[in-house]
């Protein structure tokens, strides 16, 4: 089975800062990972995905892969306080990539 | 209504009860999920439907019976639970669940279910 592992938070950064998140994969074969977003009662939100060949940019997310140290980074440039949510790292189970692993999660906090 | 939608909400029974939760989805997808999400723990896949089959069961307990009637529905049967299965349940779809997707879930607002 694989793991995906995160650090529970929270992160708190102040507003206009850069946030940044991390997640550490088990299996070294992980080709794809993928960012949710979900905040307080509410459910996830895929926000981010991102494949082995290279990192992603989508207006302030940026979605960067370690495949040497096995971990991926979400990087929020200019947190707004709207971005206060807790961020799931997810990678595709070993038999398709519809069997998402989750990671338990990041609380992040932006300060005004 | 769109996206995916869970009733109830919120539920509270007793252990010996006998519930069920619904998933309705206005997507369009073939495939639909049951995850269970707890405090301070990963989402946990339950079970997982393509077009109407059920194609994983993840070594989940009997008291806890999924039903999926056509692709836009969802039910999880639930009976004689115990306290530790109070959770949030999420319900799930996705377009197909070949491989080399986006991995995109779409998810349901949950249902919160709380056993006594």
């Amino acid at each position: 089975q694989k793991e995906v592992e995160q650090n529970s938070g929270p992160l708190s950064v102040p507003e206009g800062a850069i946030a940044s998140l991390n997640c550490t994969y088990s299996d070294r074969g992980s080709q794809s990972f993928f960012w949710y977003r979900q905040y307080s009662g509410k459910s996830p939100e895929l926000i981010m995905f991102i494949y082995s060949n290279g990192d992603k940019e989508d207006g302030r997310f940026t979605a960067q892969l370690n495949k040497a140290s096995q971990y991926v980074s979400l990087l929020i440039r200019d947190s707004q306080p709207s971005d206060s949510a807790t961020y799931l790292c997810a990678v595709p189970g070993m038999d398709s990539s519809y069997k998402l692993i989750f990671g338990s999660g990041t609380r992040l906090l932006v300060r005004p | 209504e769109t996206g995916v939608t869970q009733t109830p909400r919120h539920l509270v029974m007793g252990m010996t009860n006998k519930k069920s939760l619904k998933c309705e989805q206005h997507l369009g997808h073939n495939a639909m999920y049951w995850y269970k999400q707890s405090a301070k723990k990963p989402l946990e896949l339950m079970f997982v439907y393509s077009l109407e089959e059920r194609v994983e069961n993840n070594s989940v307990p009997s008291r806890f019976s999924p039903e999926c009637p056509n692709s836009s529905h969802l039910f999880l049967h639930l009976h004689t639970l115990q306290p530790e299965d109070s959770a949030l349940y999420l319900c799930a779809s996705s377009q197909d669940t070949s491989g080399g997707g986006t991995g995109e879930l779409f998810f349901g607002e949950g249902s919160r279910l709380t056993v006594l």
